[in-house]
């Protein structure tokens, strides 16, 4: 069975601070990693992924994630944020079979100015 | 390029009522297919799958139903709502491999009243 923990519901921070969403997962399977984020009234959009090879990885917008196999950690981080960053990040695992994916609770991440 | 819609993105229906949420897939052949349900706090819950035409598969039990009349057509049906049917409906495809992506729609805002 595949779990994931996002250890925060909500995080606030002030514009152009870093910041770090936790996630943590469980698995019985080799697990590929993912992270979304989600405006709101709006569906699901992929930030970045972890499917093998170097264990961070990053996305297009400054955001970047380390996998850590052995304290079965998927973290995303930004150095700097920016109001445009406000959303909810949700950290997904994947490697069962018909490519379901299992969700973590979610994180509300507000940047204020 | 692939494009998945959905419909319609906020619907209000009184208890009792049916229910039909459409999702159709453009730019792929045989995509896997799934209905989540986002409730607040508490993630994504996957409700139903599919990996081909009138095959479905049911994660939780609820007062809901899926069909795939067409390769690239998904619905999520109802025969009767109840308060508790109230939420966010996404309907995402993948190409079904563990380490596949999903590709999420915009989102149905359900309310039932």
């Amino acid at each position: 069975a595949q779990s994931v923990t996002q250890l925060d519901s909500q995080v606030p921070v002030f514009e152009e601070a870093p910041v770090e969403l936790r996630c943590n997962y469980s698995s019985s399977v080799s697990v590929y990693l993912f992270w979304y984020v989600q405006y709101p009234n709006q569906g699901l959009q992929l930030l970045l992924k972890y499917l093998s090879g170097s264990t961070l990885v990053e996305s297009i917008n400054g955001f970047e994630a380390e996998f850590n196999k052995s304290q079965t950690s998927f973290h995303l981080r930004k150095p700097s944020v920016h109001i445009s960053d406000t959303a909810e990040y949700f950290c997904a695992a994947g490697g069962t079979s018909y490519g379901k994916l299992t969700f973590g609770q979610g994180t509300i991440l507000t940047v204020h100015p | 390029s692939q494009t998945i819609h959905q419909w319609p993105a906020t619907l209000v229906q009184p208890v009792g009522s049916p229910l039909s949420l459409e999702c159709t897939v453009e730019g792929t052949s045989n995509p896997n297919l799934y209905w989540y349900r986002q409730a607040a706090g508490r993630g994504l819950q996957l409700l139903f799958y599919s990996v081909g035409i009138g095959q479905i598969s049911s994660e939780v039990p609820q007062n809901l139903s899926a069909s795939r009349p067409q390769d690239r057509q998904f619905i999520l049906s109802s025969k009767k709502l109840l308060l508790s049917d109230s939420g966010f409906y996404l309907c995402a495809w993948s190409l079904g491999q563990p380490a596949s992506e999903a590709f999420f729609g915009q989102g149905t805002r359900l309310t039932v009243v």
